[in-house]
């Protein structure tokens, strides 16, 4: 157990609905990672937050959006959902910028 | 563009036969280097992280090290067990955490 917990677990949805997934980061670390994984694409950079703030942005397309709140749990909200979306989102957590990220066990999205 | 190229995409071994993974990587403000293995459906698990040419890094059968261009994740007499796919990722200055591809190793009894 990595001590990053992402909620839900699983999820299906429907094309064009929006989702919102929740990540909450070890106790004591400042920085959130925000990943996709999909079969044919490896793990893709979506986002980076340190302590509140944005601090890199990947491949994110413009219908998602992220944030993290003063507690230091992030949200990832993926809108106008497509069959496309689905894959695995991963988020990861560190104590500052530049250490290693210890990961959680995903969200699994299913779009239908 | 900042890139990390992983080798082989997939390698079969029979178990204690030793290899070598590969992670090369373009230079543009390097902040750290990190090894990951994976398994199916789970999160990437921290193995090292490298910070400087030269430096190494040891844990049971795996070690990695670190040149100014590449990486190489040794494993010496695998067992069944190491079969994951191991996965590289690049810090940049700019704060991006990029991952390669991953290696997909197999190991047989």
């Amino acid at each position: 157990d990595s001590g990053v917990t992402q909620t839900p677990k699983h999820l299906i949805t429907a094309t064009g609905q929006r989702v919102t997934l929740r990540c909450s980061p070890r106790s004591g670390d400042l920085s959130v990672y925000w990943y996709q994984q999909s079969l044919d694409q490896g793990l893709q950079f979506l986002i980076h937050y340190y302590n509140g703030e944005e601090r890199a942005k990947g491949n994110i397309l413009e219908r998602f959006s992220a944030q993290q709140f003063p507690d230091l749990h992030s949200e990832l909200n993926l809108s106008s959902l497509e069959l496309g979306d689905s894959a695995l989102y991963f988020c990861a957590s560190s104590p500052t910028e530049n250490t290693e990220a210890f990961f959680g066990q995903g969200t699994r999205l299913t779009v239908v | 563009e900042d890139q990390v190229t992983q080798s082989p995409e997939a390698l079969r071994l029979q178990e204690g036969e030793s290899s070598s993974l590969n992670c090369s990587y373009t230079v543009s403000g390097l902040r750290g280097l990190f090894w990951y293995r994976q398994d199916p459906g789970k999160g990437p698990e921290f193995l090292f992280t490298l910070y400087s040419a030269g430096e190494e890094k040891e844990k049971e059968r795996l070690k990695a090290t670190l040149t100014k261009k590449e990486s190489f994740l040794h494993i010496t007499a695998p067992k069944p067990e190491d079969s994951a796919t191991y996965l590289c990722a690049v810090q940049y200055y700019n704060n991006d955490m990029r991952f390669g591809a991953g290696t997909r190793l197999t190991v047989k009894p």
